[in-house]
């Protein structure tokens, strides 16, 4: 079965441009969640849907959106982009929401963004 | 205050050494905890849960303590393929939300 996939890969953008990534969860997974890792530091969470609704928010400013799909896929746009926007962003599937037993999320390889 | 805090090291250890990473968390309804390994450029992947009772996978020992709100990762017999960040996370009740620390760097050399 294919992971967690998302693209583009690798994206170069300039400040003030828009962006839009995308993910493909595990067949079966219904939960998505995106998180932002900048080198040096450790995910840090932006949004979680599940059954294509927002069930979470981090601290991230109101440039940053997304959706979720009936077939479960997921989109994380992010508007007028800065400097410090340039990250690795994760897509990550579980298979349910508010498991606290497992936990077990799934990442994809993420989406290197540089912003110029 | 961070809401995971780790040290982030790294630690350089030999093959065959015994190596021990802390992590403490602010929220004290936090529920649920774990720890992700990450290589080099690589996306995180789950190492194991953390249970109330300790738990043992092989080489990896986990511990809760949530009196004093911190986890624990001890790993034995350090191979070189032990190499990696080691990611502390912390889940509050219904599981998003999910808190990363900003890993600790563990480097084993021959």
């Amino acid at each position: 079965d294919a992971g967690v996939t998302q693209s583009p890969t690798h994206l170069i953008k300039t400040r003030g441009q828009q962006v839009t990534l995308r993910c493909s969860p595990i067949s079966g997974h219904k939960s998505v969640s995106w998180y932002q890792q900048v080198l040096g530091q450790g995910p840090q969470f932006i949004f979680q849907y599940y059954e294509k609704e927002e069930r979470g928010r981090g601290n991230f400013p109101d440039r940053f959106s997304a959706r979720q799909f009936p077939n479960y896929s997921s989109e994380l746009n992010v508007n007028a982009l800065l400097l410090g926007d340039s990250a690795l962003y994760l897509c990550a599937s579980s298979v349910d929401f508010g498991l606290p037993h497992t936990g077990e999320l799934f990442f994809g390889e993420g989406s290197r963004l540089t912003v110029l | 205050r961070k809401e995971v805090e780790q040290d982030p090291g790294p630690f350089n250890v030999p093959e065959g050494a015994t190596v021990a990473f802390n992590c403490t968390y602010s929220n004290s309804a936090s529920q649920s905890f774990f720890w992700y390994r990450q290589d080099c450029r690589k996306e995180p992947k789950l190492l194991m849960s953390v249970y109330s009772s300790g738990n043992e996978d092989g080489r990896f020992t986990a511990q809760l303590n949530r009196a004093s709100q911190y986890i624990s990762l001890l790993i034995r017999d350090s191979k070189l393929s032990d190499s990696a960040t080691y990611l502390c996370v912390v889940s509050p009740t219904g599981g998003f939300k999910t808190i990363f620390g900003a890993g600790t760097r563990l480097f084993v050399k021959a």
